[in-house]
């Protein structure tokens, strides 16, 4: 099992709408719309905010959005807050015979 | 309200062995497989394996494949990371999290984690 590509940062200003990519494979991201993005503040457990490619657990704000085309999944912030900073992580179901398949995080800075 | 509780940070020495709890509450135990994930310092999530406490239908993600055990007891609805021989490389954060499924992908509720560092 191969994992997600993401990019290692990402910056922005308060106010401003962000978008991270998760770049998966045929695979993965492109034939299932099985996707999750949590977020994990410093010295916490990671927040599951999207699964399923666009659907937001109960509690999470609508400011988070997620979507899929082809092979690669986004996440979008809009409505950027300086507690947003935290490091942003995609997952995507591989297959019966795939575990945790994860990307390899993308850090977001809020200038 | 599902919970997940682990052990508390170790402290331990090269060659040693750990074994690092998760408690869940709020859930039918049984109904819901467990993953674990390993962080080490200022890296990313890699799951390590996913056990379905039922039945004890364990596996492993290929880079944990035999270095490392996972178990539970559905008796006190707790499951278990099993380290061996422990080396500095160890060291990191250890999180269990409930899965929907097997695949590991969708996992809504984590334990708040459990720091192990490894030195002598």
């Amino acid at each position: 099992q191969s994992a997600l590509t993401q990019p290692a940062s990402v910056s922005g200003s308060p106010g401003q709408s962000i978008t991270f990519s998760c770049s998966g494979t045929r695979s993965d991201v492109g034939i299932y719309n099985l996707v999750s993005w949590y977020q994990q503040h410093p010295g916490r457990a990671p927040k599951l905010i999207i699964y399923e490619v666009n659907k937001r657990p109960s509690g999470i704000s609508d400011r988070f959005s997620g979507s899929k085309s082809g092979n690669t999944a986004s996440l979008t912030i809009s409505g950027l807050q300086t507690d947003d900073e935290a490091d942003y992580y995609c997952a995507s179901y591989a297959g019966s015979h795939a575990i945790g398949v994860f990307g390899g995080g993308t850090r977001l800075i809020v200038l | 309200e599902v919970q997940l509780v682990q052990s508390g940070a170790e402290v331990k020495k090269p060659g040693e062995s750990l074994k690092i709890s998760c408690k869940g509450s709020g859930y039918r135990f049984t109904n819901f497989w467990i993953v674990w994930v390993r962080q080490m310092p200022g890296k990313g999530l890699e799951c390590m394996g996913i056990i379905h406490p039922d039945d004890s239908d364990t596996r492993y993600t290929p880079p944990f494949e035999g270095q490392v055990r996972i178990s539970a007891d559905t008796s006190i609805n707790t499951a278990y990371l099993h380290l061996n021989n422990l080396k500095a490389s160890d060291t990191a954060t250890y999180f269990c999290a409930r899965a929907l499924d097997s695949s590991g992908y969708h996992l809504p509720n984590w334990g708040q984690g459990t720091p192990v560092t490894v030195f002598s």
